[in-house]
């Protein structure tokens, strides 16, 4: 099946710092969705982005299908942004799977 | 619009016993699946369903049935736990069917903690 690493897996930035997260997948996807995991453990999803750039208040994402990597970018971090942050991809032909990776963990200190 | 709701949020059981855990969405998604979460590996997909009366594996199904008989409802049955199955339980929905929509997006459960002793 489909392979997915993130990188790093673990970050801690100070307040108002900026960080790029990193997602590589061993083959073309039809679905890429990025989603933060809270410290009580609510899943909330952050950008549906199979190919190209998306933006979200001071979060944006880029994903290089052809290079197989997605990039999140967060800016001026707060330290409601702590949590775990996961890529999940899919390939149909692998069946209707999402596949998450191990996730990066980010701590925000004030 | 309550989204995906799951039930219990917490159970203990003893090797051996079995539960369900319940999954009911009300988005009309036909999409719904269940994940487990151990620490640092991230979420493994444990079984999916595309719609009523359809099923498959992800990619740990071993020790867990499901059944879709509605679209609603998405329930994971455990037959007999094993401590192995400790873990956070977590069912998520989307539409299906729509390769290149927002509307893709999975939508999660809040989770359900199991510890089998």
């Amino acid at each position: 099946g489909i392979q997915v690493e993130q990188s790093p897996p673990d970050l801690i930035l100070q307040e108002g710092a900026n960080s790029t997260l990193r997602c590589n997948f061993s083959d073309s996807v039809n679905n890429l969705q990025w989603f933060h995991q809270n410290p009580w453990g609510q899943l909330i999803n952050l950008f549906y982005i199979p190919s190209g750039t998306k933006q979200n208040g001071r979060l944006s994402a880029t994903t290089v299908a052809t290079e197989r990597y997605s990039l999140l970018y967060i800016s001026s971090s707060q330290t409601t942004d702590s949590g775990v942050y996961f890529c999940a991809v899919l390939n149909m032909e692998y069946g209707n799977k999402l596949v998450f990776g191990a996730g990066t963990i980010l701590r925000v200190k004030s | 619009n309550a989204g995906v709701t799951q039930t219990p949020k917490f159970q203990v059981l003893k090797t051996g016993q079995s539960m369900t855990l319940q999954c009911a969405q009300d988005m009309n998604h036909e999409y719904m699946s269940w994940y487990r979460q151990d620490p640092g590996m991230g979420l493994r997909l444990i079984h999916y369903s595309v719609g009523a009366g359809i099923t498959d594996q992800g990619e740990v199904p071993n020790g867990y049935n499901v059944s879709r008989s509605t679209t609603e409802d998405f329930p994971l049955r455990l037959l007999s736990a094993a401590p192995s199955q400790t873990s956070v339980y977590f069912c998520a929905s989307r539409r299906w069917g729509q390769k290149h929509s927002g509307a893709n997006v999975l939508t999660f459960g809040a989770g359900s903690r199991l510890t089998v002793l």
